[in-house]
């Protein structure tokens, strides 16, 4: 069967530093991979989306970036954090062509 | 952006009762899914209805799509404890369905 993993599951740093988020998911090849983040009390925003290696689509113009190095692994990172990128970061994984989006258990990061 | 906006916003109702919740939509879409969230945990898949249909049941939901009016509806029937959590409406656009846009959600407490 298929799991996806995200971690850390917590993390605090301070505004400047850079930050690295990874994704794996195991049972599957070639999926569709997907960053959200998510507001305290809100729905998710769409960051970036891949459908292979080394491709990437970045929805939102930010101070984050995705890279792709393997064909189950998904990574998101930022050269300097700021306040704003507080929040709960879930990373979902699609067969492809399929429509259903399964979610791993979120990264919760404070910016400080 | 979120094209999805699920109404209400919050509700509490007791065990046993029904729960029903709305989401309307602006564009036309391949498919309109929903999602549960437990706090601070990941989503996870419910039920998609594509945009041919227009109401699907899956044990205790009940899922209804009108496209003529750009909304859908969710009803939990015999709510349980277990059923509290946020539920989210998610759309898939005709134009890339690898893309789904989220709404901000509605927060469902049930009392035992």
């Amino acid at each position: 069967s298929q799991t996806i993993h995200q971690w850390p599951a917590t993390l605090v740093q301070p505004v400047g530093s850079p930050l690295s988020l990874e994704c794996t998911v195991e049972g599957t090849s070639n999926p569709n991979l997907y960053w959200y983040r998510q507001a305290a009390g809100r729905g998710l925003q769409l960051l970036f989306y891949s459908v292979g290696i080394g491709q990437i689509s970045s929805e939102v113009p930010q101070n984050l970036s995705a890279s792709r190095p393997q064909d189950r692994q998904f990574i998101l990172s930022s050269k300097k954090l700021l306040l704003s990128d507080s929040g709960f970061y879930l990373c979902a994984w699609t067969a492809d062509k399929a429509p259903l989006q399964y979610f791993g258990p979120g990264t919760r990061l404070t910016v400080t | 952006s979120q094209q999805g906006e699920e109404d209400p916003q919050a509700l509490s109702i007791q065990e046993g009762e029904n729960a029903t919740m709305n989401c309307s939509y602006k564009t036309s879409i391949n498919n309109l899914q929903w999602y549960r969230q437990n706090s601070g945990r990941g989503l996870v898949h419910l039920i998609l209805i594509r945009s041919n249909e227009r109401e699907k049941h899956s044990g205790r939901l009940r899922v209804t799509l009108d496209t003529s009016k750009k909304s859908s509806s969710l009803l939990i029937t015999a709510s349980r404890a277990a059923d509290t959590a946020s539920y989210f409406c998610a759309t898939a656009p005709r134009s890339n369905d690898y893309k789904l846009s989220f709404g901000a959600g509605t927060t469902v407490t049930v009392r035992a």
